[in-house]
């Protein structure tokens, strides 16, 4: 069974510092992975997704992701954080082909304090 | 284009009535999905329609149905409502012509069961 383990409910820091949200995924085969965002009473927007192409993946909003295999990781960064980061992450994958059923890990709420 | 539409934003319920959201998806997507979210479960995968087909069905009581119409506009029913079906419920489409491409998700509809 395919499952996403995101780690830390809640990661905090400040403005201008390193970002990065932790994702582990379990899956026999290669998995398409996304990192969607949630804002307050809002629906998930994507950030960025790996579908098997290269392995640094580059998304919206400065935030990048890279594939690791051996690690079955797939760690959100972005290099400085801005207050409007402020949200919740989710990591997601789809395992079966030609689905769109995504699992979800159970999400980080990003704090970004001044 | 426009995004994924759902309606209505808010919903009070009583225990033990029904209650029908609606989901309209982006022009040309013919996936639609549907998810439910809670603090305590996370987001979890409630169905897919295709074409007016269900094609996959999440582990949900058989309260939860859902259907597709001809112009790919998607309904979720919930029958005898319980406390615990307050969700925010998310529709999401996808284009099934990109196969595993990103699913684009509503703003949510917030049922309050009471």
């Amino acid at each position: 069974a395919q499952s996403v383990t995101q780690l830390g409910s809640h990661v905090s820091v400040s403005e201008g510092a390193l970002v990065l949200l932790r994702c582990n995924y379990s899956s026999s085969v290669p998995p398409y992975l996304f990192w969607y965002v949630q804002y307050p009473n809002q629906g998930l927007q994507l950030l960025l997704k790996y579908t098997s192409a290269a392995t640094l993946v580059k998304g919206i909003n400065g935030f990048e992701a890279e594939f690791k295999k051996s690690e079955t990781s797939f760690h959100l960064t972005k290099p400085s954080a801005h207050m409007s980061d402020a949200a919740e992450y989710f990591c997601a994958v789809i395992l079966n082909s030609g689905y769109s059923t995504l699992t979800f890990g159970k999400g980080t709420m990003l704090l970004v304090s001044p | 284009k426009a995004g994924v539409t759902q309606t209505p934003r808010y919903l009070i319920k009583t225990r033990g009535q029904q209650v029908t959201l609606s989901c309209s998806p982006i022009s040309g997507h013919r996936s639609v999905s549907w998810y439910q979210q809670t603090p305590g479960q996370g987001l979890q995968f409630l169905f897919e329609y295709f074409s007016e087909t269900q094609r996959n069905k999440g582990n949900f009581p058989g309260r939860f149905s859902g259907r597709q119409f001809s112009n790919s506009r998607s309904e979720m029913n919930v029958s005898t409502l319980e406390l615990g079906d307050s969700a925010l419920y998310l529709c999401a489409s996808s284009d099934p012509d990109r196969m595993n491409t990103e699913a684009f998700f509503g703003q949510g509809t917030r049922l309050t069961v009471v």
